[in-house]
């Protein structure tokens, strides 16, 4: 049951580049897409969230885009920075009629962003 | 800034035996859940708790899983007899607007880590 998917298990870029990150879904029910990032020893933390009703949401570095159609979503974060190397998680949620808020996550993407 | 706390952060106990994880969600939280990622793979949905009752299992949780919320503030996965395949980080995780509000922002905890041997 891989609703979310995140094709690309790893990116690497040069610090001040744009790290553009995919995610794919296959529920055209779900209301919400959020992105996690990840650490080493600690739990993901809230990135950015986008509501199905919108295209763009835009955070600082941080911009989130959502296809619709395509079912397709993408993180973008220019300039990145060594500091943003982590485990990225696109997670979505409201797939259910019987909604209890549970977020679904992709597989990850390591970004490596290199000095 | 109000943090989701687990403990143990790792514990190591033989097949067969009972383990409970403790989380102490934040405080004007409403709704917890309880997730895990076996090593390599994704973070996956185990349960959903609200109300002093669950609200949603995944298949992963079947009878040897339960949660509990004894007292007000701490809520437990309790794992009846631990198998091999149980090796995760648990993750506990909490939010307070719930589903219908905008965006379900879940914060998580840093993780307990299991092994069973």
């Amino acid at each position: 049951d891989q609703q979310v998917k995140q094709n690309s298990p790893s990116l690497s870029v040069q610090e001040g580049r744009i790290s553009i990150l995919n995610c794919d879904y296959t529920n055209s029910m779900f209301d919400y897409f959020l992105w996690y990032k990840k650490y080493p020893a600690e739990g993901p933390t809230f990135l950015i969230s986008i509501s199905s009703i919108k295209d763009k949401n835009e955070d600082g570095r941080f911009t989130v885009f959502l296809n619709k159609s395509a079912k397709h979503l993408s993180l973008h974060i220019v300039p990145s920075q060594p500091g943003d190397s982590a485990v990225y998680f696109c997670a979505a949620s409201g797939s259910s009629s019987s909604n209890t808020g549970k977020l679904i996550f992709g597989q990850g993407t390591t970004l490596q962003v290199k000095p | 800034e109000p943090e989701v706390t687990q403990t143990p952060s790792h514990q190591v106990t033989q097949m067969g035996q009972e383990v409970i994880l403790r989380c102490v969600p934040i405080s004007n939280h409403l709704y917890f859940y309880w997730y895990r990622q076996i090593l390599g793979q994704k973070v996956e949905f185990l349960v959903s708790f609200y109300n002093n009752e669950i609200s949603e299992k995944s298949e992963i949780f079947d009878d040897q899983f339960s949660v509990e919320r004894p007292d007000g503030s701490n809520f437990t996965l309790k794992i009846r007899s631990t198998k091999l395949e149980d090796s995760a980080m648990y993750f506990c995780a909490s939010s307070y607007r719930g589903p219908g509000s905008g965006a379900n922002v879940l914060t998580f905890g840093a993780g307990s880590r299991l092994t069973v041997l």
